[in-house]
């Protein structure tokens, strides 16, 4: 199957600093990746639709300002959490679609766990 | 609005014992598709299986089973003789339409597979 990698898997950092977090589509092209917030003990929960060469769609209560997406190329997709703070402290999953086939399933990246202390 | 729900937060069995996990989707969609996937301890999302709104045939796959039934909007997945390894948190998950790919998740069931 194809493979989405994700870097780091896991990050630590301090209250007001800025991460940002790989999603890379290693083996396919990606016109479109999405990525997800983890809460421990919950579901995942939609946080953005990145296009390849345009702006990220944001679901609603999602900060843009705050979570910054790129996608600058078919194979790369990055989150930038800004400022961040406690409260963002969450497990951050990016899956990603193959370009050009209609009929197949989204990949996971196996996930980034961010502690912000 | 689309909805996934997994009535069943927590499941503890012993080994051997079959388990089914309960999944009840709402779409006014046509199109969409359902998903299972398996999240152990490590995080990552294990896909299992996928299905389409078109194709109502119940699935097999070793010891893994799904039943989808449009009259009850249910997609309920199980596993016979369960092991020790299987114990992780399944989600259920639909994607409406057949462009859109972005997943709808229930809350999760966490199962427990006791020796």
């Amino acid at each position: 199957g194809a493979v989405v990698s994700q870097h780091p898997s896991r990050v630590i950092c301090k209250s007001g600093t800025s991460v940002k977090i790989e999603c890379r589509s290693l083996d396919f092209q990606a016109t479109t990746m999405f990525w997800y917030r983890q809460f421990p003990k919950q579901s995942l929960m939609l946080m953005a639709t990145s296009n390849e060469g345009s702006k990220a769609t944001y679901e609603q209560g999602v900060e843009k300002d705050k979570f910054l997406i790129n996608h600058a190329s078919l194979t790369l997709s990055t989150l930038t959490v800004t400022s961040a703070h406690p409260e963002d402290s969450s497990f951050y999953i990016c899956s990603a679609r193959w370009a050009g086939a209609k009929n197949t399933e989204a990949f996971f990246g196996q996930g980034t766990r961010l502690t912000v202390v | 609005a689309q909805k996934v729900t997994q009535a069943q937060t927590e499941i503890s069995v012993v080994e051997k014992e079959d388990v089914t996990l309960d999944c009840v989707y709402e779409t006014r969609d046509t199109t969409y598709y359902l998903f299972w996937y398996k999240q152990p301890p490590s995080g990552e999302l294990v896909f299992l299986i996928r299905r389409n709104s078109f194709d109502e045939q119940n699935e097999i796959s070793g010891r893994y089973s799904w039943n989808f039934q449009k009259s009850t909007s249910s997609f309920n997945f199980t596993i016979t003789a369960s092991q020790v390894v299987d114990s992780a948190v399944y989600f259920c998950a639909l994607s409406v339409g057949d462009s859109s790919y972005k997943l709808i998740f229930g809350s999760g069931t966490r199962l427990l597979v006791r020796p």
